[in-house]
């Protein structure tokens, strides 16, 4: 079945340590990759995304996700994480034509001191 | 990006009522999309919605439940109708951003609790 996975739901990590997020897609054809983040309270905000190319691509607040199409997956990465990235995490898949994007079920990010 | 206000943030409502949730862009957008978010959970489109046509509803959602109207290209209305504590969610409206295709802006969310 057609799906996008973020098999974490919730992670800790220590302010100032590394941070990697996990999304696996599994769909006939490689899909438009994006990382969106909602804020407590907030909408959602566009991290990164990912259409053709380069497949580690930048994004904003220091965020990159690199494209493996061998392990059909898109993982966010951040070096050292600051207090302010606590939020929910969406990786989410869209393609040509189709301007609906589909979401994974989220990873749930906390920051301890 | 598109700027996107959304009325109200947060409400809170009685089982067997409707409450209408407003969606104002800042510029003219073709295509609007509603999504939810239940609590603890991920988002899913509800409907697309185009300025002149009828909205076009996902698997799960019809037309009574959750009325859509797009009387321009900078607004639209979701309406959820009959409301039971099930449809307690945040409601979200988003447009395609003129950054890129599939690029989705989102609005801050209505907050919607049915008591």
């Amino acid at each position: 079945a057609q799906s996008v996975t973020q098999p974490d739901i919730h992670i800790t990590v220590s302010e100032g340590a590394s941070l990697e997020l996990r999304c696996n897609y599994s769909y006939g054809a490689t899909p438009y990759l994006f990382w969106y983040v909602q804020s407590p309270g907030q909408g959602l905000q566009l991290l990164l995304k990912y259409f053709s190319g380069d497949t580690l691509v930048q994004g904003i607040k220091g965020f990159e996700a690199e494209f493996k199409r061998s392990q059909s997956s898109f993982n966010l990465r951040k070096p050292s994480v600051h207090w302010s990235d606590a939020a929910e995490y969406f990786c989410a898949v869209g393609f040509f034509g189709n301007e609906k994007l589909t979401f994974g079920t989220g990873t749930r990010l906390t920051i301890i001191p | 990006s598109a700027v996107i206000s959304q009325k109200p943030s947060r409400d809170i409502c009685q089982r067997g009522t409707s409450l209408t949730i407003q969606c104002q862009v800042d510029s003219q957008v073709t295509m609007m999309f509603w999504y939810r978010q239940q609590p603890g959970q991920s988002l899913t489109l509800i409907a697309t919605a185009n300025q002149g046509s009828e909205a076009t509803y996902e698997s799960g959602f019809v037309i009574d439940k959750f009325p859509i109207s797009r009387p321009n290209l900078t607004f639209s209305t979701l309406t959820v109708s009959n409301m039971s504590p099930e449809d307690s969610s945040i409601y979200l409206c988003s447009v395609s951003d003129s950054s890129g295709a599939n690029v989705l802006t989102f609005g801050a969310g209505s907050r919607l609790t049915v008591l």
